[in-house]
């Protein structure tokens, strides 16, 4: 079965830095993968979406980039702020169905 | 607001009890999931509809779960027999046709004592 890693439980930066998040996928290569944001007691909110025949995306402050050698996707916050800290899942695409990843919980200290 | 909606929002229940959540997806959203999580982990995927008809359903889904979605619009989760490792925040998700981006409603967290 399909196992996805994100790179860190939790991360903790400084206001003002990038934030670099990091999904890892074993096995098949998904057709695309998606970026969500999650804050407590909420449900996932959609930020990203990126094609395998992508390189980069970038939505504002944000950047989702796609490896498929690496079968990686990394994931940028530029100028992060204190509003920025929550739980980032990547959810890549099998069919009908994603697989989310466990999610890396960001902490921006201001 | 004409985002997704799950009803209820919590649910305590006791071992055995049978339990049934509500997911309303946004209008003319032909494609709705309903996922579980638990703390500190992803939302698993539990099963997939397009329109009525079940398309997807994951194999970890136990023959006490069903799920439901007569008309193509509401949907609704059955679990019979409740254990305590059903206690999970249920979430319901709904995508437009040929959109790949998933709305999330609040979810439903049910606690099984």
């Amino acid at each position: 079965s399909q196992k996805i890693e994100q790179n860190s439980e939790a991360l903790n930066i400084q206001e003002g830095k990038t934030a670099t998040l990091t999904c890892n996928y074993t096995n098949y290569s998904p057709a695309y993968l998606q970026w969500y944001r999650q804050d407590p007691g909420r449900g996932p909110v959609f930020l990203l979406l990126i094609r395998e025949n992508e390189k980069e995306k970038r939505k504002e402050r944000l950047k989702v980039t796609f490896d498929t050698t690496l079968k990686q996707s990394l994931f940028h916050i530029t100028a992060s702020q204190p509003a920025d800290s929550a739980t980032y899942l990547c959810a890549p695409n099998y069919g009908q169905n994603f697989v989310f990843g466990p999610g890396t919980r960001l902490s921006v200290l201001p | 607001d004409t985002g997704v909606s799950q009803d209820p929002r919590h649910k305590i229940t006791k071992r055995g009890q049978n339990v049934t959540f509500r997911c309303d997806p946004i209008s003319e959203h032909n494609r709705l999931y309903w996922y579980r999580q638990t703390l500190g982990q992803g939302p698993e995927f539990l099963t997939y509809f397009q329109n009525e008809a079940q398309l997807e359903k994951s194999r970890l889904l136990s023959d006490r779960f069903s799920a439901e979605r007569p008309k193509g619009s509401f949907s609704t989760l059955e679990i019979q027999r409740t254990e305590q490792g059903d206690s999970a925040m249920y979430l319901c998700a709904s995508s437009p046709p040929r959109v790949n981006e998933q709305f999330f409603g609040p979810g439903t967290r049910l606690t099984v004592l």
